[in-house]
């Protein structure tokens, strides 16, 4: 069973918007990761979140874990192609568990 | 600093071959890590190695899927024999412990005809 769920799956926004993705776990998240993969290449360690309430900014790209540890939103402000790829989340059980990863298209 | 380095990046082979996927973790990692990415399944974690000592292979798919770490600075990911349906993208990653932020290699891309 699928233990992260991401939404959207897919998303297309157009260059200078802003953007947000969401992971939620069933379980309580005691380590939860982000990460950006580009079309063809492997995955990029973005940040990692533990504490709720606990809120991380790479850039243009923040990340917030809940109070209650269940659930993450990644916000990307101004969007630019750059950001396209494909967005994981991890969740740390026994080992890291991945999302199926929400897939980002940039429109000029 | 070399990061997480696998080849090859491509592989295209014929039902039933050996395949063999090299991967070397980065220098002090201790967890090694090998996934397989579809875009049925996503991610999965096949096995994971902690100094060198396979902790957990539940994820291996059947037997034809076999996983050595000889020495801190290599693994390799065998498939014996190959069928159409182990066609996806395999991934290494390494870390310096298993909860810790994992660093991927580009993966190889594996067709199996």
């Amino acid at each position: 069973s699928q233990e992260l769920e991401q939404s959207p799956q897919s998303l297309i926004v157009q260059e200078g918007k802003n953007l947000t993705i969401n992971c939620t776990s069933s379980k309580t998240l005691y380590g939860l990761y982000w990460y950006k993969q580009k079309y063809g290449e492997g995955l990029i360690f973005l940040m990692m979140l533990q504490k709720g309430g606990e809120e991380k900014s790479h850039e243009k790209i923040t990340a917030k874990l809940d109070e209650k540890k269940q659930q993450s939103s990644l916000h990307i402000t101004a969007s630019q192609p750059s950001h396209a790829g494909i967005y994981l989340c991890g969740m740390r059980d026994d080992k890291i568990i991945f999302g199926k990863g929400t897939r980002l298209h940039i429109l000029p | 600093d070399a990061g997480v380095i696998q080849s090859p990046r491509h592989e295209v082979t014929e039902m039933g071959q050996e395949v063999t996927l090299r991967c070397k973790p980065i220098s002090g990692h201790d967890y090694l890590f090998w996934y397989r990415q579809t875009m049925m399944r996503g991610l999965e974690l096949l096995i994971y190695f902690n100094n060198n000592v396979p902790i957990d292979d539940s994820g291996m798919p059947e037997d034809r899927f076999s996983a050595k770490m000889p020495n801190a600075s290599f693994s390799t990911l065998k498939i014996q024999p190959s069928e159409p349906r182990d066609s996806a993208v395999y991934f290494c990653a390494s870390s310096t412990y298993k909860g810790g932020a994992q660093h991927f290699g580009d993966g190889t891309r594996l067709s199996i005809l």
